[in-house]
């Protein structure tokens, strides 16, 4: 049962386009995060969002744009894609026992 | 700068043996230190967590050990199953200062269990 959806799961695109990458959950959390995994750096916070009118940048939030349509959908935008933003990108939501719960990841490769 | 420091980088070992990940920090603050599992393809998941008010958790194979003092905690894969073979992630976070329940990751351990 896929509680945490991403799309999509691999794109391909050139350096200076648009991107967007979307995230929809049916877990009913308020809380919802967007991840980039790189080798060896582990899981970095790019952008969290406790409801649609609250956003906060992480810690990597330069070069990206968020936007949180409804409690159950966040998305993340690149506005002009770069080629070290190749990376693998994740939405969490979060419970109340601070456990986090991962979408399956859209692998994003910019040329 | 990553909080959590996470070694080693990957790790080979046999079918049966004990897999052994090891993490620090340096923030006092944190009080919660969840371990996340990621196999090929999928997002990280949950695997197991501990507070600092004690120094071990078991369940079924898998076991963190806590050191408060020395500011480190570990998992200890016993009986280590192929399909244990997956990228492992420890984590961190304060939930008395950050109430927004941002985990700080290491940098995770690739495991490969071989048959």
């Amino acid at each position: 049962d896929a509680d945490v959806t991403q799309t999509p799961r691999n794109r391909i695109t050139k350096t200076g386009k648009r991107i967007m990458l979307e995230c929809s959950q049916t877990k009913g959390h308020d809380r919802m995060y967007w991840y980039r995994q790189d080798p060896g750096l582990g899981l970095r916070l790019i952008y969290y969002s406790f409801d649609v009118k609250d956003i906060n940048k992480g810690e990597i939030s330069d070069g990206y744009s968020v936007s949180r349509q409804a409690q159950a959908k966040f998305s993340l935008s690149l506005e002009s894609a770069i080629p070290n933003q190749t990376a693998l990108y994740f939405c969490a939501t979060r419970d109340r026992n601070n456990e986090q719960f991962f979408g399956p990841g859209t692998r994003l490769t910019v040329l | 700068q990553q909080q959590v420091k996470q070694s080693p980088q990957s790790l080979i070992v046999q079918k049966g043996g004990i897999s052994i990940i090891n993490c620090a920090y340096e923030n006092t603050a944190f009080d919660y230190f969840p371990w996340y599992q990621q196999f090929p393809g999928k997002g990280p998941a949950l695997l197991i967590a501990i507070r600092p008010d004690v120094s071990e958790k078991k369940e079924g194979r898998f076991t963190i050990s806590f050191n408060k003092s020395a500011k480190q905690f570990s998992l200890h894969i016993m009986d280590s199953q192929p399909g244990d073979s997956a990228t492992y992630f420890c984590a961190a976070l304060s939930q008395t200062t950050d109430s927004w329940g941002k985990l700080q990751f290491g940098a995770g351990t690739q495991v490969v269990v071989t048959p």
